[in-house]
């Protein structure tokens, strides 16, 4: 069972355009958020992290809305670049269970020059 | 400073071979994981190690076992690879095995059983 769920896909965004790539939780217990890039044939690597106590953070062109009510998460990256293109992760962990983390299915973000 | 390293890159098993996936991290980090990727599905814990000396299991540890040679070190073993396991094995590492610490991920082996 998927306790994160990410969507879209796959999104393919205009240079300069908004990417907006979405994730729901279901464990209430999750109490920290991060967002991982993964370029091909790389492994993932932090890009940003929320904690629920926040709405809003914001890391250059890359920011994360949280609503804590709808139990969803999403990742706003501004002004698009071509070396955006990336295959993007949500996941979530809990303080209790140490840092182990459970990822979103993935989004292939492909960004057109 | 390596960070994560992982051998091999690529393997080629038949179905019923077994192998060993091995890890190694340089930046003193205490936890370590096992994870596999397949399309669709994100990434899926195997196993982790909160610390030298000690393994748990992950979301899908069945058919797999680990050992935690030394701080540094993290392996994987397949003892009968499966068609199902065709995949690719991401290890990571992370400090102290905190719930807001960042993971450190290795740069992947590519499996395919056949």
């Amino acid at each position: 069972q998927q306790q994160v769920k990410q969507s879209p896909q796959s999104l393919i965004v205009q240079k300069g355009g908004i990417s907006i790539i979405n994730c729901a939780y279901e464990n209430t217990a999750f109490d920290y958020f991060p967002w991982y890039q993964q370029f091909p044939g790389k492994g993932p690597a932090l890009l940003i992290a929320i904690r629920p106590d926040v709405s809003e953070k914001k890391e250059g062109r890359f920011t994360i809305s949280f609503n804590k009510s709808a139990k969803q998460f999403s990742l706003h990256i501004m002004d698009s670049q071509p070396g955006d293109s990336a295959t993007y992760f949500c996941a979530a962990s809990r303080e209790t269970s140490g840092s182990r983390l459970t990822f979103g299915e993935g989004t292939q973000l492909t960004v057109n020059p | 400073n390596a960070g994560v390293t992982q051998t091999p890159k690529f393997q080629v098993l038949k179905t019923g071979q077994s192998m060993t996936l091995q890890c190694a991290q340089d930046m003193n980090h205490n936890s370590m994981y096992w994870y596999r990727q397949d399309p669709g599905m994100g990434l899926r814990l195997i196993y982790y190690s909160a610390s030298e000396g000690t393994t748990d299991k992950g979301e899908v540890p069945n058919g797999y076992n680990v050992s935690r040679l030394n701080k540094r070190e993290f392996s994987l073993r397949l003892e009968s690879a499966a068609p199902s396991q065709t995949s690719v094995y991401f290890c990571a590492s992370s400090e102290q095995g905190r719930g807001e610490e960042t993971q450190y991920f290795g740069p992947g082996t590519r499996l395919l059983v056949l």
